[in-house]
């Protein structure tokens, strides 16, 4: 079974710009989760999305967004990008078979610098 | 707050000999426990996981042990080779309804094998 993919893997932007970072899941998979990490702060956790409804929320501002289609595959987009926000964007995908915990499979991230 | 740490921020190791990396967890509810392993440039990679209704889960050259008494949890790596250098994280599923982050991590200890 092919793991969580993300593109791009590597993106350079400039201050001001905009970003879509996307993620495709594991076959099967209904949630997908959305971090970020960087060497000062680790990995912090961004949205959750399942049955394309963001059903958690992390301490981001609202420049950070996402969304999640109908085959699970999700979207991150950036806004008005700040040099803070260069990072690796890692996504993960889970079977949320029914509110119990869940293991959380990663794809390899996208690193983001912003100059 | 609720938080799962790490004891060591790095670690050395002969090439052969056994690792040791420790995790301690504050929440005594905590039930189920899962270790990362991060290589430079990659996504994290599942490894190992364990419930609270086991002290010891054995993998391929991985044990977990789990002590609730004390809040503790310890991933053994037997043989270490040059391939384990990475950054180990144990990580903290949580229920995805309860509104927390889904996924919890420590910051992470990185394992150096010395060959």
């Amino acid at each position: 079974k092919a793991g969580v993919t993300q593109t791009p893997r590597y993106l350079i932007k400039t201050r001001g710009q905009q970003v879509t970072l996307s993620c495709s899941p594991i076959s099967g998979h209904r949630s997908v989760s959305w971090y970020q990490q960087t060497p000062g702060q680790g990995l912090q956790f961004l949205f959750e999305y399942f049955s394309e409804t963001q059903r958690n929320k992390g301490n981001f501002p609202g420049r950070f967004s996402g969304r999640q289609f109908s085959n699970s595959r999700s979207e991150m987009n950036v806004s008005t990008l700040e040099l803070g926000d260069s990072a690796l964007y890692l996504c993960a995908s889970s079977l949320a078979s029914g509110g119990a915990t869940d293991t959380q499979y990663f794809g390899p991230g996208t690193r983001l610098t912003v100059l | 707050g609720e938080s799962v740490g790490l004891h060591l921020p790095t670690l050395s190791v002969q090439e052969g000999d056994n690792s040791i990396i420790n995790c301690a967890y504050s929440n005594s509810a905590s039930d189920y426990f899962i270790w990362y392993k991060q290589e430079s440039g990659k996504g994290p990679q599942f490894i190992i996981d364990i419930r609270s209704n086991m002290d010891k889960r054995q993998g391929q050259r991985v044990t977990v042990l789990l002590n609730k008494t004390v809040k503790h949890l310890s991933l053994q790596i037997a043989a270490t080779q040059p391939g384990d250098s990475a950054v180990y994280f144990c990580a903290e599923p949580r229920t995805p309804y309860s509104g927390n982050t889904p996924l919890v991590f420590g910051k992470g200890t990185r394992l150096s094998v010395i060959a």
